[in-house]
């Protein structure tokens, strides 16, 4: 499979349930995202990844927790999370993060959480 | 605070229509424009804009960047039931990591 992928496409989960969303990237690039599409928002920036390490949290609560065990693989651990979680959680890549390669992103097709 | 404003918000056209998308930012230290079109899910990469005034064209689509006024069109000409989108201004600005920063987007719906 080629780009970037992510499972589950759909999830529903309570507020007391641990959940995990994976995104692989087929692309050969090093740095990796995480964003949070909710309705009526614009896309929210959560976290980035660059050679495995972190270097952005956008102020994102603790329940959220990113993984980065390579530079293809990006998995958001989920645990207690509120109804207000609900949203389309997509994952996106990119050569790199300077001189505007940033800017190319490219995004998979997304997780829909829904939060009970 | 650093913003993106695209309007309008939403836009209704038949088809054969041409349109104009517009996104205009506020940023600290700019480094590139994006536009994206987002159909049922995922975001594609439409072009990255970070010269003043030299248009990025793509069949149909076609954009242009104005650094002085601080805002960017994207105009789609004879447009097809296919351009049925919400297309997103991106502005990628900001220190040696950069940022990006969405706009919230404009619904384009092109009817038969």
């Amino acid at each position: 499979e080629t780009g970037v992928t992510q499972t589950p496409r759909h999830l529903v989960m309570g507020m007391t349930n641990k959940k995990s969303l994976k995104c692989e990237q087929h692309l050969g690039h090093n740095a990796m995202y995480w964003y949070k599409q909710s309705a009526k928002k614009p896309l929210e920036l959560m976290f980035v990844y660059n050679f495995k390490e972190q270097t952005e949290n956008n102020s994102v609560p603790s329940r959220f927790s990113p993984e980065c065990p390579n530079s293809s693989h990006l998995f958001l651990h989920l645990h207690t999370l509120q109804p207000e979680d609900s949203a389309l959680y997509l994952c996106a890549s990119s050569q790199g993060l300077a001189g505007g390669n940033r800017g190319a992103q490219y995004f998979g097709p997304g997780t829909r959480l829904l939060v009970l | 605070e650093d913003k993106v404003v695209q309007s309008p918000l939403s836009l209704v056209v038949h088809e054969g229509d041409t349109v104009t998308l517009n996104c205009s930012y506020e940023v600290t230290n700019f480094r590139s424009l994006l536009w994206y079109k987002q159909e049922k899910k995922a975001p594609t990469f439409l072009f990255m804009l970070t010269s003043s005034g030299i248009e990025k064209k793509s069949g149909r689509l076609s954009s242009i960047l104005d650094k002085k006024e601080l805002s960017s069109i994207l105009n789609i000409t004879a447009t097809q039931t296919g351009d049925s989108a919400i297309y997103l201004c991106a502005v990628n600005y900001g220190g040696s990591q950069g940022n990006l920063i969405f706009g919230k987007g404009t619904k384009l719906s092109v009817k038969p």
